[in-house]
């Protein structure tokens, strides 16, 4: 079985601080993960994902992940955020299937 | 290239109405997915097709049917709606129906159930 857990619903930051948002999943088979971002009244599109090899993980938008397989976790992180980076961001994993997180909310005040 | 659209955008019924949602992805997409979006409760999967012909249950199917018309189409029919299917329905698709396959996702349809 597989699931993931978003620990923070919201995420409030200043413009140009640096931003974390937390994935742990659970997977007894090989594990695949998927960041998606949702901008307002739009679908999910792709910001990066793990299938293996390197455990940093550069996406678009200057977002990055690191794959810790010790501790099951899969952060999103940006040294420097943008008040367009403001949208609802998903942790993924698949495997058996695809099963996506609750979502975090970042938003990026000025 | 338009990649994934969905019809229509906005859509309000009566309890125990039926409607259908249209799907299509002009990408030669093997794969298709229907998605309902829940506050606080992420995406999960209605039904999935993971090539032309075929068709299977997700994590939420029941009170939903879908039928997969052609490699391009892939509909989503709610035969007798109720207030608990209230929510922002997704369709995506992506090249296999393979767990390192990137789904791509079209822009939503927001129903409102009565």
């Amino acid at each position: 079985a597989q699931s993931v857990t978003q620990l923070d619903s919201q995420v409030p930051v200043f413009e140009e601080a640096p931003v974390e948002l937390r994935c742990n999943y659970s997977s007894s088979v090989s594990v695949y993960l998927f960041w998606y971002v949702q901008y307002p009244n739009q679908g999910l599109q792709l910001l990066l994902k793990y299938l293996s090899g390197s455990t940093l993980v550069k996406g678009i938008n200057g977002f990055e992940a690191e794959f810790n397989k010790s501790q099951t976790s899969f952060h999103l992180r940006k040294p420097s955020v943008h008040i367009s980076d403001t949208a609802e961001y998903f942790c993924a994993v698949g495997g058996n299937k695809f099963y996506f997180g609750s979502g975090t909310k970042l938003n990026v005040k000025p | 290239n338009a990649g994934v659209t969905q019809t229509p955008k906005f859509q309000v019924l009566k309890t125990g109405q039926s409607m259908t949602l249209q799907c299509a992805q002009d990408m030669n997409h093997n794969s298709m997915y229907w998605y309902r979006q829940d506050p606080g409760m992420g995406l999960r999967l209605i039904y999935y097709s993971a090539s032309e012909g075929t068709t299977d249950k997700g994590e939420v199917p029941n009170g939903y049917n879908v039928s997969r018309l052609n490699k391009r189409e892939f509909s989503l029919r709610l035969e007798s709606a109720a207030p608990s299917q209230t929510s922002v329905y997704f369709c995506a698709s992506s090249e296999r129906e393979r767990e390192t396959d990137t789904q791509y996702f079209g822009p939503g349809t927001r129903l409102t159930v009565l």
